[in-house]
This record gives C-alpha cells, structure tokens and sequence, in this order.
C-alpha cells in the first residue's frame, strides 16, 4: 500500500538555525499538505502543494513539491522555539484519503 | 473563529465494549473525516465522509467501525467491539474542499480500552 516517509524523524537544533523535513512517497500524489502537531495538540495545517515543482513560502517557512510529485520538503529559516512541535506531510492520490508521513520531531534549544 | 469540537476528551472502555466518539464538524463544511493517532506515532486515515456517505476508507476501517451523519450537525464514529488495539486518539477533521482543500481537526478523543 501506500507509504509516506520521513527524515529525519527528530531533530534538535539551536535557536536561529535552519532546519528541513524531507518526506518520500511510494506513489505518486496529486497532492500533498503540510500540518504541524504541538505536544498533546492536534494537526495544525499549514499548506497544500498541487503543482510539480511547486514552491510556496510563508513566512520563515518554504515548501517544496518535488518534479515527480514523490517527494517533497518543508525549510524553516532561523528558528524559534516557537518552531517546536512535530511536522506531518500527507499526501494523497484522490482528494479523498491522505497518508500521513511518519512526522519530523522538532525541538528547539533557547 | 469556528471550530471543530469533539466529545468525550476521554473515554475509558473495557474490551469488546461499543463505543460512539461524536464530533461537531465546522457548520459550512461538506467533508469530513476520521484519523486515528496511536501514541508517538504518525497520524493514520480511518475514513471520509461526503454527501452523507463514505468516499473511501482505509484498511483499518473494517467492519468493526462505522460512520453517522445523524442530524446534520453531528458526525460520529462507532467502534462495536473495541480491542485492546483500538486504543488511540481519535481525530475529526472537516473541510470544504475548495481548492485550498484545508483540514481542520478536532481537539481529539483519547480512547482508552482496558
């Protein structure tokens, strides 16, 4: 079936430094989201990527849809410890079901 | 802002209990859906829900489970004989699908099956 992963699954960084989740689809999407889970919180989302090689920014964030649509990155500049929480891709083939990636815990150092 | 609310924040079952997690979708939205999120681990698709039936479900969502619109506010998720197993936290989400195609979640049941 379907697989959705990825890297790294945690990573610690120090305030101010960039950090980037990778995530590889088994199959080709139509689409993918992003969405970011506090501890103890729920999926928050934060954008949806359709186009190949799309790229979209929000902020000190920067998305990327990979050329084959198998693959895309989330890049966060200078981080905060706000950044602090784990970060999901899913993707999906129809609109209607999204397989979620095995999510990228991040923890921020002050 | 609306949101999506989901009762009880925590339910506590024996095994091979029935057990009915209820969520208020946001009030415009046409689509919904159930996820499950056992603990530290990725968030998984059960099922969505469009028009008053099920678009897809995944392979978890056997015939142990089942989904109810019943009056048009509320969306639910019926789990006949849990098992130990089904212990997860559950997740709602709605959304429009509009092209930006956004889901909102729920707070969260945290089921428990002893």
């Amino acid at each position: 079936g379907q697989q959705v992963m990825q890297i790294p699954q945690y990573q610690h960084v120090q305030e101010g430094e960039d950090f980037t989740t990778y995530c590889n689809s088994s199959t080709t999407l139509s689409n993918i989201q992003w969405y970011k889970q506090r501890p103890g919180g729920h999926p928050v989302f934060l954008i949806q990527l359709v186009k190949s090689g799309e790229v979209k920014k929000q902020k000190r964030l920067t998305f990327q849809f990979g050329e084959a649509k198998k693959n895309s990155s989330l890049h966060i500049t200078a981080t905060q410890t706000t950044d602090v929480g784990t970060y999901f891709c899913a993707g999906s083939n129809t609109g209607n079901q999204f397989y979620f990636g095995t999510g990228t815990s991040l923890t921020v150092i002050p | 802002e609306p949101e999506v609310t989901q009762t009880p924040s925590h339910q506590v079952t024996q095994m091979g209990q029935e057990v009915i997690l209820r969520c208020v979708p946001i009030s415009n939205h046409l689509y919904f859906y159930w996820y499950r999120q056992i603990l530290g681990q990725k968030v998984e698709f059960l099922v969505s829900f469009y028009n008053n039936e099920i678009s897809e479900k995944s392979e978890i969502f056997d015939d142990q489970f089942s989904v109810e619109r019943p009056d048009g506010s509320n969306f639910t998720l019926k789990i006949r004989s849990t098992k130990l197993e089904d212990s997860a936290m559950y997740f709602c989400a709605s959304g429009t699908r509009s092209s930006y195609n956004e889901q909102f979640f729920g707070p969260g049941t945290r089921l428990t099956v002893l």
